[in-house]
């Protein structure tokens, strides 16, 4: 059964900060993804991971970093948090063709 | 601007009616479509993954079907019940392999 975690359901962060949003999967999976989902927009990637040290820039990554030092752990930075990314963070794992989620972190930027 | 697009974006359905809602994408490039379900502090589950053409998937109460060449698939539910209230995804992923493209979901409220 596969296994994907994220580090907070809730967090609330001020406006300046640097916040770390952490995944960890448990099934040996390659790729990782992190998506953000906002009302009448779904979801959104920010960035994906094919391989450990490797990142790849999805379709919103401005604002955004990431870390993939260990296979099972993916983590999504933001250097300076806005309030324009309040928002719920969704990260994923994968196979070649099933995506499994976590349950999600609800981020809100004051 | 959303290549895949679902509609309605919302649904109130009274217990033990059926429903159905469209999941469109690009016709072109087609390899999948993903439906999810994503309940209330859950994480979003896989519901079926289609991949041919005139595709029929069943899960209990739950269907869905596929039409590559006008890029559209459909999601029934049968007998709705309030366990039944959801978000659901539709999710297109093209021949080169990437990305999924989501569309933005149906939330679907069942009320006894």
């Amino acid at each position: 059964d596969v296994k994907v975690t994220q580090s907070s359901r809730y967090l609330v962060k001020r406006t300046g900060e640097k916040v770390f949003l952490e995944c960890v999967q448990d099934m040996d999976h390659e790729n990782m993804f992190w998506y953000r989902q906002d009302p009448g927009l779904g979801l959104r990637l920010i960035y994906f991971s094919y391989d450990v040290k490797m990142k790849e820039k999805g379709d919103i990554p401005e604002g955004y970093s990431v870390s993939r030092e260990k296979k099972e752990r993916f983590s999504l930075i933001l250097e300076s948090a806005s309030t324009n990314q309040t928002s719920m963070y969704l990260c994923a794992s994968r196979t070649s063709n099933e995506q499994y989620f976590g349950p999600g972190t609800r981020l809100t930027v004051t | 601007i959303l290549n895949v697009e679902q509609s309605p974006q919302s649904l109130h359905v009274q217990e033990g009616d059926s429903t159905n809602f469209t999941c469109s994408f690009p016709s072109s490039n087609f390899y999948a479509l993903h439906w999810y379900r994503w309940e209330t502090a859950k994480s979003p589950e896989a519901l079926f993954v289609m991949t041919l053409n005139g595709d029929e998937k069943k899960k209990g109460r739950i269907s869905a079907t596929l039409n590559t060449k006008e890029g559209y698939s459909y999601l029934y539910i049968k007998g709705s019940q309030p366990e039944d209230s959801a978000t659901y995804l539709c999710a297109f992923m093209d021949i080169s392999w990437g990305k999924f493209q989501f569309g933005a979901g149906t939330q679907v409220v069942v009320t006894p």
